[in-house]
């Protein structure tokens, strides 16, 4: 099955800096590629994603980057501000299943 | 539109009991998804179905069991609580791929399970 590694774990920047979180994946056949945004006790909400056949996606201050002969992507967020601190997950979907990285804690010092 | 809701939100269960986990999605959605999430481990696949009537093993599916006798529905059993099974669960729902659509997933809001 799909296996997805995701680093750092934790990311601490300060507000205004940019944060770069990055993921590999095993499977080739993997499609879709999307970011998803967790805080505190909330559920995790889609914050951007990218398919296969795209190389970048940007939506403001987000973007996501992918590499599918490395079979690697990453998440960019400029201009860091405090509400980007939570929990961000990358995943990789192949078929029906939608497998996840373990996760980047990122806190914006103010 | 609710979404996806799941019931209950927290429950507390001594070893050896079992409980069902409801996950109801009024998207009209093909596909449902049941993962368990632990800290430093993201979000494990435990089962899933493509459709009404099917359900298929995700990642870590033992000591667990589902049916989806409607597709609105997808329910998370545990026949006998491990402590091992204390975790959040979040259940998903998901539209078929198809022009301008990703197959995005829908999460609930999670159902915290502790097993004493």
């Amino acid at each position: 099955g799909e296996n997805v590694e995701q680093h750092p774990s934790t990311l601490s920047v300060q507000e205004g800096d940019s944060a770069v979180i990055k993921c590999t994946y095993s499977d080739s056949a993997s499609n879709y590629f999307p970011w998803y945004k967790q805080e505190l006790g909330k559920r995790p909400q889609l914050i951007i994603d990218i398919r296969s056949n795209v190389g970048e996606k940007k939506d403001q201050r987000i973007a996501v980057t992918l590499n599918k002969t490395a079979k690697h992507f990453s998440l960019h967020i400029t201009e860091t501000q405090p509400e980007d601190s939570a929990v961000y997950f990358c995943a990789a979907k192949n078929d029906y299943k939608l497998s996840f990285g373990a996760g980047t804690t990122v806190t914006v010092r103010a | 539109n609710a979404g996806v809701t799941q019931t209950p939100k927290f429950r507390v269960l001594k070893t050896g009991q079992s409980m069902t986990l409801l996950c109801a999605q009024d998207m009209n959605h093909e596909y449902m998804y049941w993962y368990r999430q632990d800290p430093g481990m993201g979000l494990r696949l435990i089962h899933y179905s493509v459709g009404e009537g099917t359900t298929a093993k995700g990642e870590v599916p033992d000591g667990y069991n589902v049916s989806r006798l409607k597709k609105q529905n997808f329910l998370l059993g545990l026949e006998s609580a491990a402590p091992s099974q204390t975790s959040v669960y979040f259940c998903a729902s998901s539209p078929t791929r198809s022009t301008g659509n990703t197959g995005e997933l829908f999460f609930g809001e999670g159902s915290r399970l502790t097993v004493l």
